[in-house]
């Protein structure tokens, strides 16, 4: 298996744009999580979905994030309009019903 | 409210040394705690503890939990400059796979 993959790896937007990050989660994982991560906040739980339904969303800073999960095998976080303090690496993640989480490489933002 | 502590927030130590990381948490609903590595990429899953007192080892490094006092401990013997990394500890809860991260153990080891 490829392990989760995530598009694109880096993103260079301007203020007040459309932002959508993409994860495919391993074959056979029914939870998929985002996160956010900055050096200032550390790692956060944005979202997550059990069997492509959204579970908590607590996480979702504000009405400018939403994310869908419209089948097993896809994903898609969105950030409109983008602000420079959405700058951070997010990262995708899936798991099994046991928990461990494996991680997707990140999508490096950066909104200017 | 939840939470996951770790200390200390960075550690240098010197090739050969053994350390020992910290993680205390505060979670209802405990189910098990996960340790991972990260160096500057994702995390890379190294342990899941569930069982109190059970040691998981891989190589040089082991990790115990104790449900009773609420924390894990990961140790690394034999230090070795790949072990530079930021050690991330969660605690998966019982219902819904939800984790808690907490702020991670900076570790520098140097030649």
């Amino acid at each position: 298996d490829a392990g989760v993959i995530q598009s694109p790896r880096h993103e260079v937007t301007e203020m007040g744009q459309e932002v959508t990050l993409r994860c495919k989660p391993i074959s056979g994982h029914d939870y998929l999580f985002w996160y956010r991560q900055t050096m200032m906040r550390g790692l956060e739980l944005l979202i997550y979905f059990n069997n492509n339904v959204p579970i908590d969303d607590s996480g979702m800073p504000e009405d400018r994030f939403s994310a869908k999960m419209p089948n097993a095998s896809f994903s898609t976080l969105k950030i409109q309009p983008s602000e420079p303090r959405d700058s951070a690496v997010y990262f995708c993640a899936s798991s099994t019903t046991t928990g461990e989480q494996f991680f997707g490489p990140g999508t490096r933002l950066t909104v200017l | 409210e939840d939470k996951v502590v770790q200390s200390p927030l960075s550690l240098v130590v010197h090739e050969g040394d053994t350390v020992t990381l910290n993680c205390s948490y505060e979670v209802t609903n405990f189910r098990s705690l996960l340790w991972y590595k990260q160096e500057k990429k994702a995390p890379t899953f190294l342990f899941m503890l569930t069982s109190s007192g059970i040691e998981k080892k891989s190589g040089r490094l082991s990790s115990i939990l104790d449900k009773k006092e609420l924390f894990s401990i990961l140790n690394i013997t034999a230090t070795q400059t790949g072990d530079s990394a930021v050690y991330l500890c969660a605690v998966l809860h019982l219902t819904g796979n939800q984790f808690y991260f907490g702020t991670g153990t900076s570790l520098t080891v140097i030649p």
